[in-house]
């Protein structure tokens, strides 16, 4: 299976601030058909995972422009820029590549 | 808009099996998607378990495949979840979900039952 390691484990950080959490892969998620399926989540505090980027940088609907991602091959970040108290919880990458399909440990993004 | 729900008993003894069905509104799960379970570990680990596709076929995470399987009936907009002889570690919050395998990401999340394995 393809090992995706995310860091860091726990991000704090401020109100207003920036924040970035890394993934990368034990393999290439550049798809045969040239599309790399890497997505990010976050599931709030008592509630399911939502989906917020799909595909390394396309915003899911309704999802605001305070989310980017980024990244190609192996390596892959997401930023969150001027955080606001709905954006605390776990985030988690996701490969969808090859299969199984495999999730990220996880990273916490809690205030400071 | 789609929506699921989870249901199933929340204790499980173990070598028993884990049952859980998973109830599909707002979409008639024959029309589209791959409908498959996921679950999340104590330490928040997650894991995709398997899906039932739209035409009925399935298919499952290898780690799991002599323990699983994912039927559906259509008749009341559900598919379910069983899993044999569970262990302490099949101990998790368990998710279904919609799955669109040309997009390749899971869109439509219940909100989870939490499943106990322990005599």
């Amino acid at each position: 299976d393809v090992v995706m390691t995310q860091t860091p484990v726990s991000l704090p950080v401020s109100l207003g601030g920036q924040a970035s959490i890394s993934c990368r892969s034990s393999q290439s998620l550049v798809h045969s058909n040239g599309n790399t399926y890497l997505h990010w989540y976050l599931q709030k505090p008592g509630q399911s995972p939502q989906l917020l980027i799909y595909r390394v940088s396309n915003r899911f609907s309704g999802v605001p422009d305070r989310f980017s991602g980024s990244g190609s091959g192996t390596d892959f970040t997401l930023k969150i820029s001027r955080v606001e108290p709905e954006d605390l919880g776990d985030y988690y990458c996701l490969q969808s590549t090859h299969f199984p399909p495999t999730f990220g440990g996880g990273t916490k993004l809690e205030l400071k | 808009e789609i929506q699921l729900q989870e249901s199933g008993p929340g204790l499980v003894k173990p070598s028993q099996s884990l049952s859980l069905t998973c109830s599909v509104t707002g979409y008639t799960i024959t029309s589209g998607y791959d409908w498959s379970w996921i679950r999340k570990f104590p330490g928040n680990k997650m894991e995709w378990m398997g899906y039932i596709s739209y035409s009925g076929s399935t298919n499952y995470n290898p780690s799991l495949k002599s323990r699983i399987s994912i039927t559906r009936d259509t008749s009341k907009n559900q598919f379910f979840l069983q899993l044999n002889s569970v262990t302490t570690e099949d101990t998790a919050t368990y998710y279904c979900a919609s799955w669109r395998s040309q997009r390749g990401y899971f869109d439509y999340w219940g909100q989870g039952v939490m499943v106990t394995v322990s005599s």
